[in-house]
């Protein structure tokens, strides 16, 4: 059974500094999603990673995957307010079974 | 507008009542979902849809009756719930098998049992 684990699973970060967000999920999988959810509202799509090696940049936020070490990551460079939100990760284990990791809640701190 | 609408945005319903959660997807996608957040709690698959049949059921109790009269339109039927089950309710929708861009999402409905 797939199992997704982010952590940390709270961060709490100064303006302007950088930090990762790890995604680790326990089966083989060529697929891995980040989405966004601010307090009370849906989830948004971040990023898509397809492959190994697949990195993916918007903003101050990069994600990548590395399908081997079964592990994608979302760095934040030079965080800023309007960053804060939960992120989440999500992977798949074949069509339709889309699992989702437990959420990072983000804090940026002016 | 996410092009995946959710209807209503907020429900309070007593443990003997019925409702229905309307979703919505403007989007041509093929598959729809069904999903449970709780406080502190993972994202919960409940349902699936594929061109309108089911193909997961998540061991969800049977007070919980999705429906899915077409492949826009999704329904999850509500009766005789308990307080456990308030929490968001999101609806999603993709294109499967070769999901590009993942899920959209619809905004929710907040349901709180009482």
């Amino acid at each position: 059974e797939l199992k997704v684990e982010q952590n940390p699973l709270f961060l709490s970060m100064q303006e302007g500094k950088n930090y990762t967000i790890y995604c680790n999920y326990s089966t083989t999988s060529d697929r891995l999603y980040w989405y966004r959810q601010d307090p009370g509202k849906s989830l948004e799509s971040l990023f898509v990673l397809l492959s190994n090696g697949a990195v993916k940049q918007e903003g101050r936020l990069m994600a990548s995957l590395d399908t081997k070490a079964r592990l994608s990551t979302l760095h934040i460079t030079a965080a800023v307010h309007d960053l804060s939100a939960t992120y989440f990760c999500a992977s798949t284990s074949g069509t339709y079974k889309y699992i989702f990791g437990t959420g990072t809640r983000l804090k940026v701190l002016a | 507008e996410t092009g995946v609408t959710q209807t209503p945005r907020h429900l309070v319903m007593g443990m003997t009542n019925k409702k229905s959660l309307k979703c919505e997807q403007h989007l041509g996608h093929n598959a729809m979902y069904w999903y449970k957040q709780s406080a502190k709690k993972p994202l919960e698959l409940m349902f699936v849809y594929s061109l309108e049949e089911r193909v997961e059921n998540n061991s969800v109790p049977s007070r919980f009756s999705p429906e899915c009269p077409n492949s826009s339109h999704l329904f999850l039927h509500l009766h005789t719930l308990q307080p456990e089950d308030s929490a968001l309710y999101l609806c999603a929708s993709s294109q499967e098998p070769e999901p590009n861009y993942g899920y959209t999402f619809g905004s929710g409905t907040r349901l709180t049992v009482v």
